[in-house]
């Protein structure tokens, strides 16, 4: 198995400016995870899926924050519009209803800078 | 409700030295209870495992026992490499609940 895929592994943009991250799952995953990783706060969980419907969105900051999961093997976080204070890596991860235990898988993630 | 706590670091150790990175817990009920591991670059891996009481999850040399009457995980490794040279991050899952909540990490560094 190929294990979560993100895209873009970096990126740059301007404060303003629209930004989307994406996610692919591991196939037959049925959860799926967004974060945020700083060094200020750590690692925050921003809202999760279950069959491709959001069931938590607690975590998402504000309302410049959003996130789709269309279908099964795809997600997106948009931030439109961008703040420097956005910069942050965001891992997505996803994870299996079934077994013991609900371990996640989690991709490389995307390395956000604002300017 | 649900929290990890585990020790501040950074720890720095000498190759081969022996490893310990405390981590306890609270929860209602018998969670699950992991130990993933972030090098640099790179998004967590699962490192262990273990789903209930007295249960010891090891792997690559790391092992940690689920100890429910000190609500304790602790990650120990006998005799550490550069390579294991990363942040740990201590994190548990309530039963019937896929949220894992995470510590906050315990970097480690390991010279030569």
């Amino acid at each position: 198995d190929a294990g979560v895929i993100q895209s873009p592994r970096h990126e740059v943009t301007e404060m303003g400016q629209e930004v989307t991250l994406r996610c692919k799952p591991i196939s037959g995953h049925d959860y799926l995870f967004w974060y945020r990783q700083t060094m200020m706060r750590g690692l925050e969980l921003l809202i999760y899926f279950n069959n491709n419907v959001p069931i938590d969105d607690s975590g998402m900051p504000e309302d410049r924050f959003s996130a789709k999961m269309p279908n099964a093997s795809f997600s997106t976080l948009k931030i439109q519009p961008s703040e420097p204070r956005d910069s942050a890596v965001y891992f997505c991860a996803s994870s299996f209803h079934g077994g013991e235990s609900y371990e996640q898988y989690f991709g490389p993630g995307t390395r956000l800078t604002v300017t | 409700g649900d929290s990890v706590t585990q020790m501040e670091g950074p720890v720095t150790l000498s190759e081969e030295a022996f490893l310990t990175i405390n981590c306890t817990y609270t929860a209602t009920g018998y969670p699950s209870l992991f130990w993933y591991v972030q090098y640099p670059g790179e998004g967590l891996q699962l490192l262990l495992k273990a789903t209930k009481a007295d249960d010891k999850g090891s792997n690559k040399g790391f092992e940690a026992t689920y100890r429910k009457e000190t609500t304790s995980f602790h990650l120990e490794k006998g005799s550490v490499q550069v390579s294991d040279s990363a942040v740990y991050f201590c994190a548990l899952s309530a039963r019937g609940y896929q949220k894992v909540t995470f510590g906050t990490g315990t970097k480690l560094q390991v010279i030569p």
